[in-house]
């Protein structure tokens, strides 16, 4: 198994551009997660997914898009790039939401112009 | 809301000592608390998960014990390692949502 993985490692975009940051895993895990780590805050949900075609906001999901249209794949979309998104964005999935280990892939660092 | 707190932000050990790594949650009504490795530049990895019914666990020089009406969980480092360097973070998820709540993490340091 490959895990949790993402694509790009690294982005650099100018303000108001937009892209979209892939993850996908393999494990068959229902719950899916998309998390920003920036520097003494800790990371802060942005979505989250409890299965196919459902999705949720988080703390912080103002600028970001998300779909899940199949199990595997959980793609984060932001619309119009600004300073503020400039983070590290990590992606998650477990079994369950409730009970079971989370699994990161290895993050996305993010730079906003 | 709940809040999680890990004090202190960075520590620095000699090597071979033994050290505890301190969390505080402000809601006592959590599902469970999970312990997290970061590595510089990595994503995280699972240490362990305390479920809301259990007082610890153990993986290997690892003992992580949760005391909910207290709001408090401990992560013990038995023997440290150079290799155990690395940014501990802890996350409690909420009874009442499928959110995760984390700590801003400890940044240890084993001096050999």
């Amino acid at each position: 198994n490959a895990g949790v993985t993402q694509t790009p490692k690294f982005q650099v975009l100018k303000t108001g551009q937009s892209m979209t940051l892939q993850c996908a895993q393999d494990m068959n895990h229902e719950y899916m997660s998309w998390y920003r780590q920036d520097p003494g805050m800790g990371l802060r949900l942005i979505h989250y997914s409890v299965g196919a075609g459902i999705t949720d906001q988080g703390e912080v999901p103002n600028g970001y898009n998300v779909s899940r249209s199949t199990t595997e794949d959980f793609p984060l979309r932001l619309l119009s790039a600004a300073p503020s998104q400039t983070s590290v964005y990590f992606c998650a999935s477990s079994w369950s939401d409730t009970t079971d280990t989370q699994y990161f892939g290895p993050g996305t660092r993010l730079t906003v112009l | 809301k709940q809040e999680v707190t890990q004090i202190p932000a960075a520590l620095s050990v000699p090597e071979g000592e033994n050290l505890v790594l301190n969390c505080s949650f402000t809601d006592s009504a959590i599902y469970n608390l999970q312990w997290f490795r970061q590595d510089p530049g990595k994503g995280l990895t699972s240490l362990l998960l305390i479920q809301s019914s259990q007082r610890e666990q153990t993986s290997g020089r690892l003992n992580a014990s949760l005391d909910k009406s207290s709001g408090r969980s401990t992560l013990y480092i038995a023997a440290s390692q150079p290799g155990d360097s690395a940014t501990y973070l802890c996350a409690v998820r909420r009874s009442s949502a499928s959110k995760i709540i984390f700590g801003s993490g400890t940044r240890l340091s084993i001096r050999p």
